[in-house]
């Protein structure tokens, strides 16, 4: 299986500042056949199931501002939210779906600094 | 409104059994791929196993700790999804949520509120 290793563990950001999560998997997510990697971000808030912020990597689900932002390729990912407001704290995953089964990294935690 | 809602969930001895459902609304239930995912208390997201649509075939794949224990169906006349657990341990003992497997390389676009699972003596 493929494992997902997010980094911090936890991270505590003033309002208005920049959160940078990062997320390494043991293997490539990127689908050579669509030059695609197959990277997702969660945010799950206390007491509510997971929420999809970003699919491929780097595009954004409908509906999720645009101050949530993903970028990397292959085994390196990063989700920066640019300007951090109250309503963001949470845990954050990272999923791969690129190798089967499916993977999750262990979560970041977010906080108000 | 697109929704999942999950019942059945409960305290159960180990052992024992459980049928957890999944109630779909608000799309074409039997277009997509559907995934059950728990989720221990105070713990990450573990994908338990998924079912592809009739179309893909309907077929099933569970993740190791629970092959050949759980199994996933559905029922598309029903718009729902169903995870059959038998032979529980105390490390079942979860949040399962269902999960609906979109476009997007198939990351989990839906997910449920989930339904709380417990397997104690």
């Amino acid at each position: 299986d493929i494992v997902m290793t997010q980094s911090p563990d936890s991270l505590a950001v003033s309002l208005g500042g920049r959160a940078t999560i990062n997320c390494k998997s043991s293997q490539s997510v990127l689908y050579s056949s669509n030059n695609k990697n197959y990277l997702a971000w969660y945010q799950q808030k206390p007491g509510q199931p997971p929420k999809l912020l970003i699919y491929w990597a780097s595009t954004r689900e409908s509906g999720v501002p645009d101050r949530f932002s993903g970028s990397g390729s292959g085994t390196d990912f990063t989700l920066t939210i640019s300007s951090l407001q109250a309503e963001d704290v949470a845990v954050y995953y990272c999923q791969q779906r690129s190798n089967w089964p499916p993977t999750f990294g262990q979560g970041t935690r977010l906080e108000i600094k | 409104e697109v929704q999942l809602v999950e019942s059945g969930g409960g305290l159960v001895q180990p052992g024992g059994s459980l049928r957890l459902s999944c109630a779909a609304s608000g799309f074409t239930f039997s277009s997509y791929a559907m995934s059950w995912v728990r989720q221990a208390p105070g713990k990450g997201l573990e994908w338990v196993g998924r079912i592809k649509s009739k179309t893909d075939g309907g077929t099933t794949d569970y993740a190791a700790p629970v092959k050949g224990r759980f199994t996933i169906s559905r029922d598309d006349s029903k718009n729902t999804l169903y995870l059959q657990m038998n032979s529980l341990k105390t490390e079942d003992t979860a949040m399962y949520y269902c999960a609906r497997e979109g476009i997007g390389g198939g990351a989990f676009d839906i997910w449920g509120q989930g339904t709380m699972v417990t397997v104690s003596s």
